[in-house]
């Protein structure tokens, strides 16, 4: 079956740092790939995602490119805000794309 | 702004009480997820429907949980008798797909289930 790993959290960087979210994945086929956003408190909101190899997801400053090569999906920001600590889960699907397969999650605190 | 609902937000009860989770989905998706979300477990995913009908309910405890989709708009996801182990935050998610492909899920705000 499918699977995802994502690095360990917390991270905690500084206002305005260079964000790194690791995520790989193992998966047949042709999977999508997600990052979903989760605040305290509420549901996972999708923040961006890719359908095929090479495509890059963008969305409020954030970015992923799928490299089917290296089966990862990374999560970037160049200068990253208090408001976007939260915790970021990576997400596969495949098989007629029925079952999302998510990543522990990583938890961001960005502090001033 | 199309969005998943889910009603309660939150909701505490005693063991062996009944408890029902109400999720509309997002008009026009056809394919509904349940999921539990816990500390220990991350997401789970519970059981989904397409068309309203039931696809995979294999992660649901069966003598315990069971899911139905009334009609297009309601969901409903029960627990006859709660215990305990069952305290959780539940995620109901939407999609549409055809041809067995379901495109991006949509996740409501969740019931935070605390069963004492």
């Amino acid at each position: 079956g499918n699977s995802v790993t994502q690095m360990e959290g917390p991270v905690t960087l500084s206002e305005e740092a260079f964000l790194t979210i690791n995520c790989t994945y193992t998966a047949t086929g042709y999977p999508s790939l997600f990052w979903y956003v989760q605040y305290p408190g509420e549901g996972l909101q999708l923040l961006l995602k890719a359908t095929k190899a090479d495509d890059k997801g963008s969305n409020k400053g954030f970015e992923a490119t799928y490299r089917k090569e290296t089966t990862s999906f990374h999560l970037e920001k160049g200068s990253v805000q208090v408001s976007d600590s939260a915790v970021y889960v990576c997400a596969v699907v495949t098989g007629g794309g029925n079952k999302l397969t998510f990543g522990t999650g990583t938890q961001l605190k960005v502090e001033l | 702004d199309a969005r998943v609902t889910q009603t309660p937000r939150h909701k505490v009860t005693e063991m062996g009480q009944e408890v029902t989770m109400r999720c509309q989905p997002i008009l026009g998706h056809n394919t509904v997820f349940w999921y539990r979300q816990t500390m220990m477990q991350g997401l789970e995913l519970l059981a989904y429907f397409r068309n309203r009908a039931p696809l995979d309910d294999s992660g649901m405890p069966k003598d315990r949980f069971s899911a139905e989709m009334p009609d297009a708009t309601l969901a409903t996801l029960k627990i006859q008798p709660s215990e305990p182990r069952d305290s959780a935050v539940y995620f109901c998610a939407s999609g549409s797909g055809d041809s067995g492909r379901t495109d991006t899920q949509y996740f409501g705000p969740g019931t935070r289930l605390t069963v004492l």
